[in-house]
């Protein structure tokens, strides 16, 4: 599976858009794009994926670049429940497992 | 109506011990698997079984042994503990991997301390 990169730490004020950058330059054409959540220790969360095209739900927007080298993960209006450690991971066809790396630590300022 | 549950919540043992932790998923998943986060916050996948069948074993010594009694249940069993062993161990259960599209859900974990 292709490798992630995202910025270790994030802050975002409270009722803001927050926009979460990951680099994933290797995806190959059958790997999606997962993001997972993990609040304080509870089990991981899982948020949105997508393949190349831009996905919503009713948690947030998944944006993939046309090359899909990269994307972004949008939380439209963040609050203070947001705050969690924000997982990017690739996963590719006929590969049961997520590969977590070391995800970006988001903190929501009231 | 826990999609997927652990007991125990909390496990504090001594070294040497044999213990077992439970998961328990009422999704109808075909799939589940255990992850282990350690002290460092890194998770990463133990086992994963497809209909009682172990599909993943992440060269995980072999004083864990997983066991799949049915589709919906995945215990760990963990015989003479180390103190290495002290984690958090997450459960998860997804429909069979066909395309990549299945989802995970995760349990709510089992905080092992082993003295």
């Amino acid at each position: 599976d292709a490798k992630t990169t995202q910025p270790p730490s994030m802050d975002c004020a409270e009722g803001r858009a927050a926009n979460l950058p990951c680099n994933h330059s290797t995806i190959s054409g059958n790997e999606y794009v997962y993001w997972y959540r993990q609040i304080h220790s509870q089990g991981p969360q899982y948020i949105i994926h997508g393949l190349k095209n831009n996905e919503t739900n009713e948690m947030a927007s998944l944006i993939i670049t046309e090359d899909r080298k990269s994307s972004t993960l949008i939380l439209p209006h963040a609050t203070l429940r947001d705050t969690a450690v924000y997982y990017c991971i690739v996963r590719g066809f006929g590969n049961e497992k997520l590969t977590f790396g070391t995800g970006t630590r988001l903190t929501i300022i009231p | 109506d826990t999609a997927v549950s652990q007991t125990p919540k909390y496990l504090v043992t001594q070294m040497g011990n044999d213990k077992s932790i439970k998961c328990e998923q009422n999704l109808g998943h075909d799939t589940m698997y255990w992850y282990k986060q350690d002290s460092k916050k890194f998770l990463k996948i133990m086992f994963s079984y497809n209909n009682k069948e172990l599909i993943i074993n992440e060269t995980v010594p072999n004083r864990f042994s997983p066991k799949s009694p049915d589709k919906a249940h995945l215990n760990l069993h963990i015989n003479s503990l180390e103190l290495g062993d002290s984690a958090v161990y997450f459960c998860a259960s997804s429909q069979a991997t066909v395309t990549a599209k299945e989802t995970q859900y995760f349990g709510p974990g089992t905080r092992l301390l082993v003295l």
